[in-house]
């Protein structure tokens, strides 16, 4: 168990329609990450957050966002899904310096895989 | 546009066999370089971290050596056993700034019993 958990696990959904994906890193870690692995693509990065605070972007698309709440959990909200969208989104968490830079390990929850019908 | 390369895609191995896989990443603006082992409907699990030219490390069975001039890292298994089975990631970590992993698509291993 790496301490990070991820609801739901699993969320079957239409195209058009709107999601929240919800992250709650492990205690102390600051830092929390998104990726999308997409069929025959190796992980993605989307966002990364660091105590509130948006730290970096990947190819995170423009109908996706998220926030970091004060209690550090974080929620991924996808919209206007595509069937595109079917992945699993995995959220890690790590200790940071204060510029937000790992220092080591990031830790993986198990993951929500969305599938958009 | 940075790339990490892993080979090979998959592969089968008999029990007790050895096996390593390579992992290849950009060899300027190196930071660290991670290995993750995944199981289907897990979490990714952290094996290594690695930052320094000529790193090696070792866990049980499982180690990793690492060399940063020419950007390539290798993935050893000792004796595969059946529940080594699983997708080894590579991600590699660039500047010493405010970065995100970059991952390989991994290795997918099945070792037979």
């Amino acid at each position: 168990d790496s301490g990070v958990t991820q609801t739901p696990k699993h969320l079957i959904t239409a195209t058009g329609q709107r999601v929240t994906l919800r992250c709650s890193p492990r205690s102390g870690d600051l830092s929390v990450y998104w990726y999308q692995q997409s069929l025959d693509q190796g992980l993605q990065f989307l966002i990364q957050y660091y105590n509130g605070e948006e730290r970096a972007k990947g190819n995170i698309l423009e109908r996706f966002s998220a926030q970091q709440f004060p209690d550090l959990h974080s929620e991924l909200n996808l919209s206007s899904l595509e069937l595109g969208d079917s992945a699993l989104y995995f959220c890690a968490s790590s200790t940071s310096n204060r510029a937000g830079t790992p220092l080591g390990e990031q830790f993986f929850g198990p993951g929500t895989r969305l599938t958009v019908l | 546009i940075l790339n990490v390369e892993q080979s090979p895609q998959s592969l089968h191995v008999q029990e007790g066999d050895s096996t390593n896989f390579t992992c290849s990443f950009p060899s300027s603006n190196f930071y660290a370089l991670h290995w993750y082992r995944w199981e289907t409907a897990k979490s990714p699990e952290a094996l290594f971290v690695m930052t320094l030219n000529g790193d090696e490390k070792k866990k049980g069975r499982i180690s990793a050596t690492l060399n940063t001039k020419e950007g390539y890292s290798y993935l050893y298994i000792k004796g595969s056993q059946p529940e080594d089975s699983a997708t080894y990631l590579c991600a590699f970590s660039p500047y010493s700034g405010n970065t995100p992993l970059v991952f390989g698509k991994g290795t997918r291993l099945s070792v037979i019993a």
